[in-house]
């Protein structure tokens, strides 16, 4: 059974458009990552968000997480091809030790010229 | 200054070879993590140190995996007896706490191939 479900796996969509991307869970987290992953690199963290319902904005990217700390959603607005990549959220379980992450298995952006 | 570096790059090995997998965290960070990525699958969990502290290997999927620590710093991921499904990227973290705000700086990977 998979604690974070992503979706969508994989989303090809033209420069410009907004999309979102999605990572959603019947269990409770007390952090929520998102991460950014390139072919051939580690992934790189993009946010932390802790509290319930918090909001946060890194130019076009958009972060929420859900007031009942069991989902999250980013948005990017104005795809550009330097956002393709794999996205990856990741959460500490509640009650979990605090460097216990969990993944999704990540969302595949490709942003097309 | 430079990142968490792992090595080799790629490997490639017969099955039920044994394999050494190579970490060297960013200098003076505490905590190092390992974790494994498969095609299609998130990151996997596999065994975490902290300083001096006994390391959580909850992660480890069977005994034929062991990890080290060296002096606080270098790591290593040892693979008895691979077998097939052991192919995987193998990835390295390490952060300066174990808090939930301290970032955890990965490496490139070392992808195992076993045939």
């Amino acid at each position: 059974t998979q604690l974070l479900e992503q979706s969508p796996q994989f989303l090809s969509i033209q420069e410009g458009e907004n999309l979102t991307v999605y990572c959603n869970s019947s269990s409770v987290f007390s952090s929520l990552q998102w991460y950014r992953q390139e072919p051939g690199e580690g992934p790189v963290l993009l946010v932390t968000v802790v509290t319930g319902g918090e909001v946060k904005k890194l130019k076009r990217l958009t972060f929420q997480f859900g007031d009942a700390r069991k989902d999250s959603s980013l948005h990017i607005t104005a795809a550009q091809p330097g956002d393709t990549g794999l996205y990856l959220c990741a959460g500490v379980l509640s009650g979990a030790g605090s460097y216990q992450l969990t993944f999704g298995k990540g969302t595949k952006l490709s942003v097309i010229p | 200054g430079a990142g968490v570096s792992q090595s080799p790059s790629n490997k490639v090995t017969e099955k039920g070879k044994d394999v050494e997998l190579r970490c060297d965290p960013i200098s003076g960070h505490t905590a190092l993590y390992w974790y494994r990525q498969s095609l299609g699958q998130g990151l996997e969990f596999l065994i975490y140190f902290q300083g001096n502290s006994a390391p959580d290997k909850s992660g480890l999927p069977s005994d034929r995996f062991s990890a080290e620590r060296t002096g606080g710093s270098v790591s290593t991921l040892t693979i008895q007896r691979t077998q097939q499904e052991d192919s995987a990227v193998y990835l390295c973290a390490s952060s300066l706490g174990w808090g939930v705000t301290d970032t955890q700086y990965f490496g490139p990977g070392t992808r195992l191939t076993v045939l």
